[in-house]
């Protein structure tokens, strides 16, 4: 059974605090990793999927980046708008197994 | 296009009723799943189905029913409604090598 696990629970950063998310992960065998942004009372929205270790992705402040045992969300300069929890997944694009998530807080 | 509408979007059942919670998507996709959301635990799998007239069972399936007689719906049905599943469920669909789930905005289920 596959395990995603991510830390912290939360994370309260002032405006242009950089700072990074972990997401690690147990699998038989890995299809995909991926990484999703929620905002409250919404649904969550897609944001990169990572298929190989050494593989990164951008998407304006944030980068994500993969090893054979864990995942990076890397936020950088962070602004206030940036402020939601982020999820991270493995499987493939049908079926997912999730973590519980980290709330990011940006401080304007 | 409305991407995936799920309806409603609030509900109050009572122990025992039973009810189901509407799912469509209008982007022709193949994949669609129902996914259970609950503070702490992140979303867990109920039930999800890889193209009309084939479903499967997720990680959470007990009390719950689906089927796919289209591609555009997705219905999950609570059998016997009970307490523990008060939660936030969501809908989401995709496509066979497009990465990424569009999900729903959800419907939040409370069972008293």
């Amino acid at each position: 059974e596959d395990q995603v696990t991510q830390s912290p629970e939360a994370l309260r950063l002032q405006e242009g605090e950089s700072s990074s998310l972990n997401c690690s992960y147990t699998v038989s065998g890995l299809r995909g990793l991926f990484w999703y942004r929620q905002d409250p009372g919404k649904g969550p929205e897609f944001l990169f999927t990572l298929y190989s270790a050494g593989e990164e992705k951008e998407k304006e402040r944030l980068k994500a980046t993969l090893t054979k045992k864990e995942s990076f969300l890397h936020i950088t300069a962070p602004k206030p708008e940036d402020s939601a929890t982020y999820l991270c997944a493995v499987g493939t694009d049908y079926k997912l197994s999730f973590g519980a998530g980290t709330t990011v807080t940006v401080r304007a | 296009n409305a991407g995936v509408t799920q309806t409603p979007k609030f509900q109050v059942l009572k122990t025992g009723q039973s009810m189901t919670l509407q799912c469509a998507q209008d982007m022709n996709h193949e994949y669609m799943s129902w996914y259970r959301q609950d503070p702490g635990m992140g979303l867990r799998l109920i039930h999800y189905s890889v193209g009309a007239g084939i479903t499967d069972q997720g990680e959470v399936p007990n009390g719950y029913n689906v089927s796919r007689s289209t591609t555009e719906d997705f219905p999950l049905r609570l059998l016997s409604a009970a307490p523990s599943q008060t939660s936030v469920y969501f809908c989401a669909s995709s496509e066979p090598g497009s990465p990424g789930y569009t999900f729903g905005s959800g419907t939040r289920l409370t069972v008293v």
